[in-house]
């Protein structure tokens, strides 16, 4: 069966600090794979996605960045964060035949920038 | 474009309540819909999905029915328990390139003993 990891599970991180969040899939090949950021009472915005390695897709302008060296990796980078990107990240893959499959999401990374 | 519409609530229900939670999209085509909960300090688990108008989905005693006529997909429980309390987020998905899901903004459900 396929799963997926995400980690760190919490993390605090200075104003101006570097991040990276990483993201594994284990169980399929060539997953679609997608970051998405919640906000505190907000909803789910999708930050990037991707549908193959070395294939980077952004859905906002911002201070972040997202890669894909392998085919089940995906990482979540900045050079520096900003209190506004305080918030819970998530890592989440679909199969990439199969029209009416859903996302399967980890567990989330909750991200505080002090 | 796409979209979804949900109460953001807090719902505040007292245990074996009957639970109704709207939700209503916009979408181009034949879209999927789905629900998912979300737990608090966890990821997004997929609740239920329906493929096509007229679809029941169904699971751990939540339905939800695909209207196409009504453009709604509202979420009902017969009987809510403590560990329902959640946020649930209605969610469409129009196949493009890859898998586009629009999210609805969620409600937060609270169950009350």
């Amino acid at each position: 069966s396929q799963t997926i990891h995400q980690w760190p599970a919490t993390l605090v991180q200075p104003v101006g600090s570097p991040l990276s969040l990483e993201c594994t899939v284990e169980g399929t090949s060539n997953p679609n794979l997608y970051w998405y950021r919640q906000a505190a009472g907000r909803g789910l915005q999708l930050l990037f996605y991707s549908v193959g390695i070395g294939q980077i897709s952004s859905e906002v302008p911002q201070n972040l960045s997202a890669s894909r060296p392998q085919d089940r990796q995906f990482i979540l980078s900045s050079k520096k964060l900003l209190l506004s990107d305080s918030g819970f990240y998530l890592c989440a893959w679909s199969p990439t035949r199969g029209s009416n499959s859903p996302l399967h999401f980890g567990n989330g990374t909750r991200l505080t920038v002090t | 474009g796409d979209s979804v519409t949900q109460m953001e609530g807090p719902v505040t229900l007292s245990e074996e309540a009957f639970l109704t939670i709207n939700c209503t999209y916009t979408a181009t085509g034949y879209p999927s819909l789905f629900w998912y909960v979300q737990y608090p300090g966890e990821g997004l688990q997929l609740l239920l999905k329906a493929t096509k108008a007229d679809d029941k989905g169904s699971n751990k005693g939540f339905e939800a029915t695909y209207r196409k006529e009504t453009t709604s997909f509202h979420l009902e429980k017969g009987s809510v328990q403590v560990s329902d309390s959640a946020v649930y987020f209605c969610a469409l998905l129009n196949s493009g390139g890859y898998q586009k899901v629009t999210f609805g903004i969620g409600t937060k459900l609270q169950v009350i003993p």
